[in-house]
């Protein structure tokens, strides 16, 4: 499995480029799906979310795409920039749960 | 900025000690979350309140415990403190208690046990 630090995994990529970072999630009753990016030194930061009923939804230079049938989340970064660079990781609940439960996260590194 | 503050950001103590976390959650948010964070583990879920009530807990020690104040601010208390304690411990915050909304982190607090 994924781990955050030293064993996390890593994307790098060229400024200018698109940036997909996947997930899988587990959980099927889950219904709710976020994505966060936690910058060096910094909580996380929720970036967009997306209820189970959609399968696409656009924020400003990302998207979020899910698949149910596969329990699959991806992220999209457009464009992406030196301060896109950060550890992203997705966290999956339901209203029939109190907590999400977050993955370890990608690390990604943007060169300039 | 997520309005979520906490305090102190850097703590250094000594095995055996114990210390007290504080967290003041975004203004309008009920429920307020603990997590812990070390290089090897994810993010792990540790206690939620919601309105001054405990509502769910994880994979909390005994040797930890927390509290909702009536005005919202939560406090986690850390006792018997061990090297494999240190971590940085992050609270969030959101508008009521249901897993189904986006959680607001502060920037956490590092503690590093010597």
């Amino acid at each position: 499995g994924e781990s955050v630090g030293l064993h996390l995994p890593t994307l790098s990529v060229q400024e200018g480029d698109n940036s997909i970072i996947n997930c899988a999630y587990s959980n099927s009753a889950s219904d709710y799906f976020i994505w966060y990016k936690q910058e060096s030194g910094k909580g996380p930061q929720f970036i967009i979310d997306i209820r189970s009923n959609m399968d696409k939804r656009q924020g400003q230079r990302v998207t979020v795409l899910l698949n149910k049938t596969v329990k699959h989340l991806s992220l999209q970064i457009a464009a992406t920039q030196p301060g896109d660079s950060a550890v992203y990781f997705c966290a999956e609940g339901s209203g029939g749960s109190y907590i999400p439960t977050f993955g370890r996260g990608t690390s990604l590194i943007v060169h300039p | 900025d997520s309005g979520v503050t906490q305090t102190p950001k850097h703590l250094i103590t000594a095995t055996g000690q114990r210390v007290t976390l504080r967290c003041s959650p975004r203004s309008g948010d009920l429920s307020v979350y603990w997590y812990q964070q070390s290089l090897d583990q994810g993010l792990q879920f540790l206690i939620q309140y919601y309105n001054g009530e405990e509502r769910a807990k994880g994979n909390i020690l005994e040797r930890f415990s927390a509290q909702q104040f009536p005005d919202l601010h939560s406090e986690l208390n850390l006792s018997s403190l061990e090297l494999g304690d240190s971590a940085l411990y992050f609270c969030a915050s959101s508008v009521s208690a249901g897993g189904n909304q986006p959680q607001h982190f502060g920037d956490g607090t590092r503690l590093s046990i010597l």
